[in-house]
């Protein structure tokens, strides 16, 4: 069964620190990548998706993600964090065409300290 | 995007009793999943609901204890059935569209 892994159970930085999450699945064939963030007390919002061609995505809020194929990851990052970014985010993957169900990871909880 | 109302958005429940989660679409969509967020944890997928035909679960979710209704492709409820506090959750109902997928609110629930 596919499998979707986030490394970094909690971070926690400095506004203005830069941030990479990491996320890794186990899929071999095509799949859809997705970002979602959820704001404390609030629901789960699309940050940033892949379906196809530029691997390199940017999504809302000055987040972006890179696709790399041979490494079956797609990170997200943003250069400068605010304190409004401290948040749970979740990878999540859908294999073959989009529209199938989505896999979670365990997501990330970021902590951003004024 | 496709906009989801979720009811209700939280509620405390007796163990042994059944709540009806209803989850509204303002476009019509194909397929509709069903997802669990246990405190402090990531969703999990409990079923996916297509219209006209039967809900499809995942492994650990079963009918008799999740029952799904899939009456239009604009509509569709999630029951709990026979609480207990394990199911103590949010529940969450999702969509799939052109966009992407959306999520409703959600439904906190605590079983008492």
């Amino acid at each position: 069964a596919q499998s979707v892994s986030q490394h970094n159970h909690h971070v926690i930085l400095s506004e203005a620190a830069s941030l990479e999450l990491g996320c890794n699945y186990s899929y071999g064939g095509t799949v859809n990548l997705f970002w979602y963030v959820q704001y404390p007390g609030q629901h789960l919002q699309l940050l940033l998706k892949y379906f196809s061609g530029d691997p390199l995505v940017k999504g809302i809020k000055g987040f972006e993600a890179e696709f790399i194929k041979s490494k079956f990851s797609f990170n997200l990052r943003k250069p400068s964090v605010q304190w409004s970014d401290t948040a749970e985010y979740f990878c999540a993957v859908t294999p073959g065409a989009a529209g199938n169900k989505l896999t979670f990871g365990g997501g990330t909880r970021v902590l951003v300290k004024p | 995007s496709a906009v989801i109302s979720q009811k209700p958005s939280r509620d405390i429940c007796q163990r042994g009793t059944s709540l009806t989660i209803q989850c509204q679409v303002d476009s019509q969509v194909t397929m509709m999943f069903w997802y669990r967020q246990q405190p402090g944890q990531s969703l999990t997928l409990i079923a996916t609901a297509n219209q006209g035909s039967e809900a499809t679960y995942e492994s650990g979710f079963v009918i008799d204890k999740f029952p799904i209704s899939r009456p239009n492709l604009t509509f569709s409820t999630l029951t709990v059935s026979n609480m207990s506090p394990e199911d103590s959750s949010i529940y969450l109902c999702s969509v799939w569209d052109s966009y992407g997928y959306t999520f409703g609110s959600g439904t906190r629930l605590t079983v008492v």
